[in-house]
């Protein structure tokens, strides 16, 4: 079955840009049905939503994180990214990849801890 | 654009049944029938009970169902149990094509 398992730093420095992957395994990111995207959580608080990418490419922000966030593909890994510049303390949460159909996140990671401190 | 308003918490006893409202506008949860509800334990992954308002993924239990009246979704879970003890999420699909959170209930079974 599908899975997705985020990777990257556990430990951003003030203003550095966080990277992010997730990698889809089971089941090809091309597909058309789905939305691929990335959802946050500070520690103790809610879920945040930060944004999503068709298969086609197009990409749907949080107003709120607009300027700083970018989602990309790379279909010949069957990867998606997140990228998120200029952090600071409030951007230190668990991220989740999850994909998105019938306006339902379906399927998530297990989430990665990311912490911003100097 | 702002999250969706939820209860802070919410209990019952073993055998009850609770609802949890989600609360937004006509931009948001009156406007689509985009909207989901999510079951979180500790330290675990969100995991999609409802979606589309009223419809269970395979696997869901029938103790949860999803109702929408206007600008307040619900989430009633029948029969609770020990197991339903949790943080529940509502979300919704916005008019920009974005989607918002609820703040999250936090679920006491007595």
């Amino acid at each position: 079955q599908l899975q997705l398992q985020e990777s990257g730093p556990g430990l951003v420095k003030p203003s550095e840009t966080l990277s992010l992957t997730c990698t889809v395994s089971g089941g090809s990111i091309s597909s058309s049905t789905y939305y691929w995207g990335w959802i946050r959580q500070p520690p103790g608080k809610g879920l945040e939503w930060i944004g999503h990418m068709y298969y086609s490419g197009s990409t749907y922000y949080n107003p709120s994180l607009k300027s700083r966030v970018t989602i990309s593909v790379d279909r010949s890994k069957n990867q998606f990214s997140l990228k998120l510049s200029s952090v600071t303390a409030a951007d230190t949460a668990v991220y989740y990849c999850a994909r998105n159909s019938a306006g339902g996140f379906h399927i998530w990671g297990q989430g990665t801890m990311v912490t911003v401190s100097s | 654009q702002s999250a969706l308003t939820q209860p802070a918490s919410v209990s019952g006893s073993p055998g009850q049944s609770i609802t949890i409202s989600c609360t937004g506008t006509s931009s948001d949860v009156g406007g689509y029938n985009y909207v989901s509800w999510y079951q979180q334990h500790p330290g675990k992954a969100p995991k999609l009970m409802i979606y589309e308002v009223t419809n269970r993924p395979s696997g869901v239990s029938n103790r949860f169902s999803g109702s929408k009246s206007g600008n307040t979704a619900s989430l009633t879970i029948s029969g609770l149990q020990a197991e339903d003890e949790a943080d529940y999420y509502c979300s919704s699909l916005t008019s920009s094509t974005t989607y918002v959170f609820g703040t999250g209930t936090k679920v006491t079974v007595l």
